[in-house]
């Protein structure tokens, strides 16, 4: 099992649409979790980071679910800007080694 | 917004040859790291680095692989001869302490090529 495993997409919206992301992680020693997002051919830069009880910034909203090893990421009202590759971090147990999925891409559409 | 900043943007060498990438983390940050990303794939870790040594480092960063902090500025990975498989993108980031829960910022990255 891969330690961290996201839906490669793409997923394709239009402005405006709802759109959620899912990833699950191996390795239950976890206590980090991250959103990062890529442009393309760019360095990741961290979208928000995830805490236990779920934490929203503006149109993104992430949630963590331990029991599950799940984390989620909503974005709400989806900008043409949005478009990019979101990428899943975990980090490796109590370690500061950070753990990537290989990212769902999305691309909003006009 | 302070940032970590990576030279060269872009390298082409040969098959053979020593590579030298250069990164300038933030000035106030303890913590510095290497990972890579080949095209169309995820970003793997290579190695973290603290109070002047290798902290923790990947199977990947084999004795191929050297790091160093020569001055209070400069953190530098070197691949003594490269082979095809080490052209990726290679991101310097750094963070203000190693305890997993702190933010990572990663430069631009260095594009390299072997061919």
């Amino acid at each position: 099992r891969k330690e961290v495993e996201q839906d490669p997409g793409p997923f394709n919206v239009p402005e405006g649409a709802t759109v959620a992301f899912n990833c699950t992680y191996s390795n239950s020693a976890s206590q980090s979790f991250f959103w990062y997002r890529q442009d393309c051919r760019k360095e990741p830069k961290l979208l928000m980071s995830v805490y236990s009880s779920g934490n929203e910034d503006g149109r993104f909203t992430a949630q963590l679910n331990r029991a599950s090893q799940y984390i989620s990421l909503l974005i709400r009202d989806s900008k043409l800007s949005d478009s990019a590759t979101y990428l899943c971090v975990v980090n490796r147990g109590n370690t500061d080694k950070l753990i990537f999925g290989t990212g769902t891409r999305l691309q909003v559409f006009p | 917004e302070p940032e970590v900043t990576q030279t060269p943007s872009h390298q082409v060498t040969q098959m053979g040859q020593e590579v030298i990438l250069r990164c300038v983390p933030i000035s106030n940050h303890l913590y510095f790291y290497w990972y890579r990303q080949i095209l169309g794939q995820k970003v793997e870790f290579l190695v973290s680095f603290y109070n002047n040594e290798i902290s923790e480092k990947s199977e990947i960063f084999d004795d191929q692989f050297s790091v160093e902090r020569p001055d209070g500025s400069n953190f530098t990975l070197k691949i003594r001869s490269t082979k095809l498989e080490d052209s990726a993108m290679y991101f310097c980031a750094s963070s203000e302490d190693g305890s997993g829960a702190n933010v990572l910022t990663f430069g631009a990255g260095s594009r390299l090529t072997v061919l």
